[in-house]
């Protein structure tokens, strides 16, 4: 069976720090990954897709990039975090698109 | 342009009681319609999915939801809540070859 990975749980860090969340995907391949941010109280906001290896489409302009240097690995990385930054990152994955998205446990960043 | 639109931020139900979460959808052709869950702190699982075989769709712990055309809606229900029935419900479309989107959320609370 499938099932996908994201760490750490949670992580604090401060401001001008840079940031990389980590997701891994087992059990299929070529998945199409996504990374979404959760406000706190809000809906789920697309960050990033990608549908195979370095292929990146960026959904909101920000200062967060993706990258995907594996089949089902997926990485969400800034140089330098915002106040703003702050929220719930959560990692998912999908046969294609327009299927069922399969969520990891998420990342709960603080930004100080 | 689809999209979903959850009617209530908020519904309060006693245990023991019938939960009913309403989502309508707007869409030009007959999407993939999909219900989630999320419990604090926890990543979205996928409660059922309507994708134009039979209209009343059955999903796990007891949910299920109708689709109706004529009415454009996807309510969520189930007969009797459970205290563990205490989360955020998020009604999604997708739209063929394209990604979700996702209404606000429903936050669900039970009172025993």
């Amino acid at each position: 069976s499938q099932t996908i990975h994201q760490w750490p749980a949670t992580l604090v860090q401060p401001v001008g720090s840079p940031l990389s969340l980590e997701c891994t995907v087992e059990g299929t391949s070529n998945p199409n990954l996504y990374w979404y941010r959760q406000a706190a109280g809000r809906g789920l906001q697309l960050l990033f897709y990608s549908v195979g290896i370095g292929q990146i489409s960026s959904e909101v302009p920000q200062n967060l990039s993706a990258s995907r240097p594996q089949d089902r690995q997926f990485i969400l990385s800034s140089k330098k975090l915002l106040l703003s930054d702050s929220g719930f990152y959560l990692c998912a994955w999908s046969v294609k698109r327009g299927q069922p998205q399969h969520f990891g446990d998420g990342t709960r960043l603080s930004i100080l | 342009a689809q999209s979903v639109t959850q009617l209530d931020s908020h519904i309060s139900v006693s245990e023991g009681t019938p939960v009913l979460l309403r989502c309508n959808y707007s869409s030009s052709y007959s999407p993939s319609l999909f219900w989630y869950v999320q419990h604090p702190n926890k990543g979205l699982q996928l409660l059922l999915k309507y994708t134009s075989a039979a209209t009343l769709v059955k999903g796990i712990n007891g949910f299920e939801a109708e689709f109706k055309k004529s009415e454009t809606s996807f309510h969520l229900t189930k007969p009797s809540a459970h205290m563990s029935d205490a989360a955020e419900y998020f009604c999604v479309v997708s739209p063929i070859y394209n990604d979700m989107r996702f209404g606000a959320g429903t936050r669900l609370t039970v009172k025993p």
